[in-house]
């Protein structure tokens, strides 16, 4: 499918285990996006990224590892999961030099 | 500190009438500005944009405008439809491609 995807579109995790959000884009934006939205603070950018092998941390990073080995994916590892990163996670990209960012569905992550 | 905010989190009217959705920010470096809107279980999505060197910018029922000197932009949306109700944020961004968003208006358009 063209576009940009997420998986899974929902993960129930208990706290202390490791969790792996998947994206993907079909576009080769060479921009990508980790956001999360919670109430009351609207979307939140977690990590970005450049380019393939070039990520950067954004507002709240902490919790989170990222890495993007090819420019289409660009997974979110949640190493040791808390309540408090139970949210609703977006992920989005854009071209280089363009003002849109492309949003994905979202991933609905609870932990218990 | 929010440097984007949108200090209604909800907005009601009634189909037909003007729909007004207000976002104010902080950071003077910001240069251009964004529309999105949301529905339950789905990604944002674009609706329109502005740079800093305009004042205003329309496309078809929607318009943004952008005051500068009180860091304040607003969305309105004429007429009102009942597909309109959806939650709307706006982002502000700079060079380096990243956006900075506020908390989001829910609007709920009545028919």
């Amino acid at each position: 499918d063209a576009g940009i995807t997420q998986s899974p579109r929902y993960k129930i995790t208990e706290t202390g285990r490791q969790v792996t959000l998947m994206c993907h884009q079909t576009w080769s934006h060479s921009y990508m996006f980790w956001y999360r939205q919670d109430l009351g603070h609207g979307l939140r950018l977690i990590y970005y990224s450049a380019a393939a092998d070039i990520t950067d941390k954004g507002e709240v990073p902490d919790g989170y590892v990222v890495s993007r080995s090819k420019t289409e994916n660009f997974p979110l590892t949640l190493e040791s999961a808390t309540r408090s990163q139970t949210s609703v996670y977006f992920c989005a990209s854009n071209l280089a030099g363009t003002d849109e960012q492309f949003f994905g569905p979202g991933t609905r992550l609870t932990v218990l | 500190d929010q440097q984007v905010k949108q200090n209604s989190p909800s907005l009601s009217v009634q189909e037909g009438r003007i729909s007004i959705l207000n976002c104010d920010y902080t950071n003077s470096m910001f240069d251009y500005f964004l529309w999105y809107k949301k529905y339950p279980a789905e990604g944002p999505t674009f609706l329109i944009s502005i740079s800093s060197i305009k004042d205003k910018n329309e496309d078809g029922r929607f318009t943004v405008f952008l005051n500068k000197s009180a860091k304040h932009l607003s969305l309105h949306i004429v007429p009102s439809q009942p597909g309109d109700s959806a939650v709307y944020f706006c982002a502000a961004g700079n060079a380096g491609n990243m956006l900075t968003f506020g908390g989001g208006t829910r609007l709920m358009v009545k028919p």
